[in-house]
């Protein structure tokens, strides 16, 4: 089944920790992104690697980190200098360098900090 | 800076009318404007994808519109069941297209 998976579905996090995110694809994609989505507002792009060990930062990378080792693997890292972490997190992946852009996307991992 | 606004309030329709959904966006020269379908505690699904050289393109029950000019996009699902009931999340890729910009999305109710 082919497919992308973000594990934890849940996670907890207490201040002044750092934790990381997991995604992994098993769609031969080049590119995959990570999301960040608030209650109200739109999917916000927080990295995106376009191949492996290459990575950009999108539009509110601050507190965030990335790794791209592997094209299957994109794990998130979300440090103690993020402020505001508590959110939906929802990794995606495309083959847009084939041709398609259609995103696929994970289940999402639900972050928050207690 | 570019802006996509999709209606916050919900849409509330009765089964087997047509739910009409409105995307609309500014600062942005988008090639490609796509339609995403959520449901809640999950990712978004792709649903449909319109360039900027079509008007319209339809898929079984759906169909997407596109105005360069208005810099508007129009969501429909005719036949509306309850199974569509979720969010509908609308779109836009430049031509690299790694850096898709998402609106909020508006949820979509359907009665029995």
């Amino acid at each position: 089944d082919g497919g992308i998976t973000q594990s934890p579905k849940y996670l907890f996090r207490k201040e002044g920790q750092n934790v990381t995110l997991s995604c992994e694809q098993n769609l031969n994609h080049d590119a995959m992104y990570w999301y960040r989505q608030d209650p109200g507002q739109g999917l916000r792009l927080i990295y995106y690697s376009q191949i492996v060990n290459d990575f950009q930062k999108g539009d509110i990378a601050e507190g965030y980190s990335v790794s791209r080792e592997k094209k299957e693997s994109f794990p998130l890292t979300v440090t103690s200098a993020q402020k505001n972490p508590t959110a939906f997190y929802l990794c995606a992946s495309s083959g847009f360098s084939t041709g398609s852009t259609e995103a696929f996307f994970g289940q999402g991992t639900r972050l928050t900090v207690v | 800076s570019q802006k996509i606004e999709q209606n916050s309030e919900a849409l509330n329709i009765q089964e087997g009318k047509t739910a009409t959904l409105t995307c609309n966006y500014t600062n942005y020269s988008p090639a490609y404007l796509q339609w995403y379908r959520q449901d809640p505690g999950r990712g978004p699904v792709f649903l449909l994808l319109i360039r900027e050289n079509e008007k319209e393109k339809r898929k079984e029950r759906l169909k997407v519109t596109f105005d360069t000019t208005l810099k508007q996009s129009l969501f429909h699902i005719t036949a509306s069941q309850p199974a569509d009931s979720a969010t509908y999340l609308c779109a836009l890729l430049n031509t690299g297209g790694f850096k898709t910009i998402f609106g909020a999305g508006t949820r979509l109710f359907v009665k029995a």
